[in-house]
């Protein structure tokens, strides 16, 4: 099947710095990406919808200044966490869709763990 | 709004055992319907869908769920779970693939 890769699997950061968070599709291309967030005991809440060679879109309530997604290439999205506080500590999951003949399918990494002292 | 429930957190079941996973949602339209399953480590696994036509779904690992409209239920079900069953299951709705709405997840502990 379908292999969406993430890096890195954890990364603890200081307060105040930026974070990168890749999200590779590793055996097929997809113009379209997701970036979710999971909180503990919680479930999966989609922070924005990212496209090829396009700006991504948002969902309500997510700071588009703070969390930057780039989606440079049909192979990979990035989420780079800017000024990063000890509340952005989560669970990040991204999600890449493929598409063939029978539909559409999204595919998901294995998340990444940020932590933010 | 689009809402998933499943009402179970943690369910414990007995090796061999039956497994009925719960899960209720509230769409607006014709939903799409989604069980993954999530184990450490690993990504979401798509287990079984629904889009239309036979309301009983056959998905993998021998797993299947059933919609029921009246009851705005898409329960997951296995007739015989297997230790390496254990791990997080998440229901979801979305329009096809586009932005899913996911439920918090029950955590499946499978006891010798």
């Amino acid at each position: 099947g379908a292999v969406v890769s993430q890096h890195p699997s954890r990364v603890i950061c200081k307060s105040g710095t930026s974070v990168k968070i890749e999200c590779r599709s590793l055996d097929f291309q997809a113009t379209t990406m997701f970036w979710y967030r999971q909180f503990p005991k919680q479930s999966l809440m989609l922070m924005a919808t990212s496209n090829e060679g396009s700006k991504a879109t948002y969902e309500q309530g997510v700071e588009k200044d703070k969390f930057l997604i780039n989606h440079a290439s049909l192979t990979l999205s990035t989420l780079t966490v800017t000024s990063a506080h000890p509340e952005d500590s989560s669970f990040y999951i991204c999600s890449a869709t493929l598409t063939s003949r029978g539909g559409d399918e999204q595919f998901f990494g294995p998340g990444t763990r940020l932590t933010v002292l | 709004a689009q809402s998933v429930t499943q009402p179970d957190i943690h369910i414990t079941v007995s090796e061999g055992a039956s497994l009925e996973l719960r899960c209720n949602y509230s769409y607006g339209a014709t939903p799409y319907l989604f069980w993954y399953v999530q184990s450490p480590g690993q990504g979401l696994q798509l287990l079984l869908k629904y889009f239309s036509g036979d309301t009983l779904v056959q998905g993998i690992k021998g797993f299947e769920a059933e919609f029921k409209r009246s009851q705005s239920s898409f329960n997951l079900r296995k007739p015989s779970v297997h230790w390496s069953d254990a791990a997080e299951y998440f229901c979801a709705v979305g329009a096809g693939f586009q932005k899913l709405v996911f439920g918090t997840g029950t955590r499946l502990l499978v006891s010798p």
